[in-house]
């Protein structure tokens, strides 16, 4: 078990729907992160909210909307996916985002989701 | 920009040593970290190097020289239940992204009995 919790594990849905992945930490975190990973692939950022303003959104489509209620929870919202889009979506926290030192980041277990 | 080398894959015995290797190409550098993920499951944080040396956990060590633009990650008395993906990371150092972590390819390591 992580303590980056991810809900839910499993998600298929078809290209109309609309879904919403959650995730929670409670380390006291200020930064947390959006990942998608392909199989056999390294992680891929998408966003990065720290202090829980949006601060990196790396060109990802507006299918997928992320959003951060309070410090330790984080949501990506999803509407009108591809198949393209099916992949394991990470969540992570850091104490901070920034260079300085050695700041681990926290992965959760992720949420598989498959599109139809 | 970053771009990190490493093996896609590696095979080693049960009880023995292996080492995977990352090699890095960094317009400045902020340290060298290495993330195990097994199959299925969460990347977990394994160690970072700031500085040229051995840093030792338990049977795991990680290494790095600044100078060779390289370090690797050293697996001792190997466990089936290392079989994973190994992946080593460095820090974007350019605008406002110095916190973004570049992460190599990976390298999966399979223990046979």
């Amino acid at each position: 078990d992580t303590e980056v919790t991810q809900t839910p594990k499993h998600l298929v849905m078809g290209m109309t729907n609309k879904k919403s992945l959650k995730c929670e930490q409670h380390m006291g975190h200020r930064a947390m992160y959006w990942y998608k990973q392909k199989a056999k692939k390294p992680p891929e950022l998408m966003f990065v909210y720290s202090y829980e303003k949006l601060s990196i959104n790396e060109s990802v489509p507006s299918r997928f909307s992320p959003e951060c209620p309070n410090s330790s929870l984080l949501n990506l919202h999803l509407h009108a996916l591809q198949p393209e889009d099916s992949a394991l979506y990470l969540c992570a926290s850091s104490q901070d985002w920034g260079t300085d030192s050695n700041q681990p980041q926290h992965f959760g277990d992720g949420t598989r989701l498959s599109i139809l | 920009g970053q771009s990190l080398e490493q093996p896609s894959e590696v095979t080693a015995v049960e009880g023995a040593i292996v080492q995977i290797n990352c090699t890095y190409q960094t317009s400045g550098f902020y340290g060298l970290s290495w993330y195990q993920q097994h199959d299925g499951g969460a990347p977990t944080f394994l160690s970072y190097n700031a500085l040229d040396g051995l840093e030792e956990t338990g049977r795991f060590s990680s290494f790095l020289s600044r100078s060779d633009s390289y370090g690797y990650l050293l697996l001792q008395e190997l466990q089936m239940k290392d079989s994973a993906s190994y992946f080593c990371a460095v820090r974007e150092t350019t605008g406002n992204q110095g916190g973004k972590l570049i992460f190599g390819q990976g390298t999966e390591l399979s223990v046979k009995p």
